[in-house]
C-alpha cells in the first residue's frame, strides 16, 4: 500500500541550481497534482495532470515545469532556483477529476533555496 | 474565484476539551467540501466531507455539516485527545470549475494538552 511517493524528502539548493522533485503513484489514478505550501498559507497548485501527455498550469506555476510520461510518475522540475521557491511541495493524485472525488497526498519534499 | 477562509490559530486546548474549527467559503459553482488534517512530519489525509449541502461529513469523533444558506462548513469535536494535534485544512472542489482542483484555506494548527 504505498500510494504516493515522494523523493526526495528534503533537499538543499544554492540559487541557480536546477532539480527535479519525483513523484510516484501506485493506485492507476488519471489525475496528478504538485502543490506547494508556505508557511501559514495554505496549499496553493502549482501543475496539473488529467492523464499521461496531458499537463496544465495551476495557480502557481512560474519556474516550474511538469511532464507526465505515464500514469504512474509525475515529477517537477525547478530551472534556476530562486529563494521564493522555499517551500514544501506536495504531489496528489485523485482517481478522477469529479467533484467530490479524495485526493490522496504524498509525505512531501522540503525544499530549502539559498 | 473560489476561495476557503478558516478560523486562524492557533489553537490550544486541553484533553476532553470540545473544537470548532470555523470555515467559510465563495464558490461560483456547487462545491464539495473537505476537511483535510495533517499531522507533524506528515502528508494531508482527507479527515471527512460532503458533497451536497446539508449534507453531514463524520470521522473519528470528527463532524462537519455543509450550510449552503451560511456557506460555511465548520468542523467539531466533543472531546479532543492529544493525538488530535494536527494542522487542519478545509477546502473545496467547484462543480463549476474545469480541473476539479482544490481550493484550500491557511490551515488551523491545533494543539491538545494532557
Amino acid at each position: 500500500n504505498a500510494g504516493v511517493t515522494q523523493t526526495p524528502k528534503f533537499r538543499i539548493l544554492k540559487i541557480g541550481q536546477s532539480m527535479t522533485l519525483q513523484c510516484t503513484q501506485d493506485m492507476n489514478h488519471n489525475y496528478m497534482y504538485w502543490y506547494r505550501q508556505d508557511p501559514g498559507m495554505g496549499l496553493k497548485l502549482i501543475y496539473y495532470s488529467v492523464g499521461a501527455g496531458i499537463t496544465d498550469k495551476g495557480e502557481v506555476p512560474n519556474g516550474y515545469n511538469v511532464s507526465r510520461s505515464t500514469t504512474e510518475d509525475f515529477p517537477l522540475r525547478l530551472e534556476l532556483a530562486a529563494p521564493s521557491q522555499t517551500s514544501v511541495y506536495f504531489c496528489a493524485s485523485s482517481q478522477t477529476g469529479s467533484v467530490g472525488y479524495e485526493q490522496y497526498f504524498g509525505p512531501g519534499t522540503r525544499l530549502t533555496v539559498t | 474565484g473560489d476561495s476557503v477562509t478558516q478560523m486562524e490559530g492557533p489553537v490550544t486546548l486541553s484533553e476532553e476539551a470540545c473544537l470548532t474549527i470555523n470555515c467559510t467559503y465563495t464558490a461560483t459553482g456547487y462545491p464539495s467540501l473537505f476537511w483535510y488534517v495533517q499531522y507533524p512530519g506528515e502528508g494531508l489525509q482527507l479527515l471527512l466531507k460532503a458533497t451536497k449541502a446539508d449534507d453531514k461529513g463524520s470521522n473519528k469523533g470528527f463532524e462537519a455539516t455543509y450550510r449552503k444558506e451560511t456557506t460555511s462548513f465548520h468542523l467539531e469535536k466533543g472531546s479532543v485527545q492529544v493525538s488530535d494535534s494536527a494542522v487542519y485544512f478545509c477546502a473545496l472542489s467547484d462543480r463549476g470549475s474545469n480541473d476539479y482542483k482544490l481550493s484550500f484555506g491557511a490551515g488551523t494548527t491545533v494543539t491538545v494538552r494532557a
